[in-house]
């Protein structure tokens, strides 16, 4: 079955300092792989998607994740956060042979200082 | 954002009481799913739909029960509520390039 792993529970931040939020998944076969931000009381929204291609993919708000394949990661970075990041922020994975179901992380709360 | 609406955005209840919450599409997506997320836990699937009639069980499948009569609606369905229940139910639709998950904007369920 497939797992996907957050081991950052709680990260804090200051401003303009850089993001790092790791996520590795265990999956047999070939995948995709997603990065979903929850800002406080608001639904999931995605941050970006990898699907195949150029293993650096960059998404909404100056965010980007590397897919590294022998590592099983998909780390999410910023290189420079703002408070406005402050949300929770969830790794998810699927097999792309129609494989309908999306397995989740627990997920990393992000909490910046202004 | 997708065209996903919940109702009732929240609801209070009590245990024993029999739930049902509706996911609506204006998408017309194949794919549509319910999670409920936990502190700790993340998001974790009930039940998915492939298609009218077409249902199937996710990892936290027991006492929910869901239906789908037709391709804008899915229903979840707590039989008798129990206050392990308590959560907060988010609906998904699959579709457009890669096929990519959209949420609905969730619904939270307290079972007193």
């Amino acid at each position: 079955a497939q797992s996907v792993s957050q081991h950052n529970h709680h990260v804090i931040l200051s401003e303009a300092a850089s993001l790092e939020l790791g996520c590795n998944y265990s999956y047999g076969g070939t995948v995709n792989l997603f990065w979903y931000v929850q800002y406080p009381g608001q639904h999931l929204q995605l941050l970006l998607k990898y699907f195949s291609g150029d293993p650096l993919v960059k998404g909404i708000k100056g965010f980007e994740a590397e897919f590294i394949k022998s590592k099983f990661s998909f780390n999410l970075r910023k290189p420079s956060v703002q408070w406005s990041d402050t949300a929770e922020y969830f790794c998810a994975v699927n097999g792309n042979f129609g494989n309908e179901k999306l397995t989740f992380g627990t997920g990393t709360r992000l909490t910046i200082i202004p | 954002d997708a065209g996903i609406t919940q109702s009732p955005r929240h609801k209070v209840t009590e245990t024993g009481t029999p739930v049902t919450l509706r996911c609506h599409q204006t998408e017309n997506h194949r794919y549509m799913y319910w999670y409920r997320q936990d502190p700790g836990h993340g998001l974790r699937l009930i039940h998915y739909s492939y298609g009218v009639k077409d249902t199937d069980k996710g990892e936290v499948s027991d006492g929910y029960s869901v239906s789908r009569s037709k391709t804008e609606d899915f229903l979840l369905t707590l039989e008798s509520a129990t206050s392990s229940q308590t959560s907060v139910y988010f609906c998904a639709i699959r579709g457009g390039v890669g096929e990519t998950q959209y949420f609905g904007p969730g619904t939270r369920l307290l079972v007193l």
